[in-house]
C-alpha cells in the first residue's frame, strides 16, 4: 500500500540548535500535516499545508509543501527541552481523514 | 471542555479475551477514528465513523469491531484477543472537512493494551 517514508529516524541534538526532518512519498498528496507526539500523549496538529510550494510557520516552526507534491520538510529553530517528542507528519489526498496516511514518525531527543 | 477522552488508560488481557476501549468526545464533532500505533510504524487507521449510525473499515480492521450510537462515544472492541493486538490504540475526531481545507484531528490520550 502507499507509504511515507521520514528521516531521520530518530535524533540527538544539543539545545539550541537547529532540526531539520522531511518526509518523502511515491504518491502525489493534496494536504501534508505535521503532528508531534510528546511521551505518553496523543498526537497534535503543528502545521498542515495545502498547496504545493506552500511555506508556513508556527513560531519556531516551519514546513514546507514540496513542488513535486511527493514530499515535505518541517524546520525547527533554536530547539528547547520541550521539543522532545516524535514528529509524524501525514499526507492526505481526499478531503476525508480516512485517507490520510501517517508516516512512521522521527523521534527527537534535546541534550540540555 | 474534556476533548477526547479514552479509558482505560492501561490494560493487560490474556489470549481470547474481550474487551472494549471507550472513547468520548465533547466537542460535537460528527468524524471520529479508531488508530492503532505500533513502534516504528506510524498510525494505521483501524476504524472511522462520519456520524451516529455509520461506520466504515479503515487500513486494519480485522479483529475489531465499533459501533456509533451517539454522536459522543466511539467503543472499540476486541472480542477474541490475539498478541498481534498488543498495540497503542487512539481515538480521535474532528468536524466534517471544509471544501479546500484540511481538518485538524483531536486525539485521545491513548490506550495502552497488551495480550498475553
Amino acid at each position: 500500500g502507499q507509504q511515507l517514508n521520514q528521516s531521520p529516524q530518530s535524533m540527538f541534538i544539543q539545545e539550541g540548535e537547529d532540526v531539520s526532518m522531511n518526509c518523502t512519498s511515491s504518491s502525489i498528496f493534496n494536504t501534508w500535516l505535521w503532528y508531534k507526539q510528546d511521551p505518553g500523549e496523543g498526537p497534535v496538529l503543528l502545521i498542515a499545508l495545502y498547496k504545493a510550494g506552500e511555506l508556513t510557520s508556527n513560531g519556531r516552526l516551519t514546513a514546507q509543501f514540496g513542488i513535486t507534491r511527493k514530499d515535505s520538510f518541517l524546520n525547527i529553530s533554536a530547539s528547547i527541552p520541550s521539543d522532545v517528542g516524535i514528529y509524524f507528519c501525514a499526507g492526505q489526498k481526499g478531503t476525508s481523514y480516512d485517507k490520510v496516511i501517517f508516516g512512521p514518525g522521527t523521534s527527537l531527543s534535546v541534550i540540555p | 471542555n474534556a476533548g477526547v477522552t479514552q479509558t482505560p488508560k492501561f490494560r493487560i488481557l490474556k489470549i481470547g479475551q474481550s474487551m472494549t476501549l471507550q472513547c468520548a468526545q465533547d466537542m460535537n464533532h460528527n468524524y471520529m477514528y479508531w488508530y492503532r500505533q505500533d513502534p516504528g510504524m506510524g498510525l494505521k487507521l483501524i476504524y472511522y465513523s462520519v456520524g451516529a449510525g455509520i461506520t466504515d473499515k479503515g487500513e486494519v480492521p480485522n479483529g475489531y469491531n465499533v459501533s456509533r450510537s451517539t454522536t459522543e462515544d466511539f467503543p472499540l472492541r476486541l472480542e477474541l484477543a490475539a498478541p498481534s493486538q498488543t498495540s497503542v490504540y487512539f481515538c480521535a475526531s474532528s468536524y466534517p472537512p471544509r471544501p479546500g481545507k484540511n481538518t485538524e484531528a483531536f486525539f485521545g490520550q491513548g490506550t495502552r493494551l497488551t495480550v498475553v
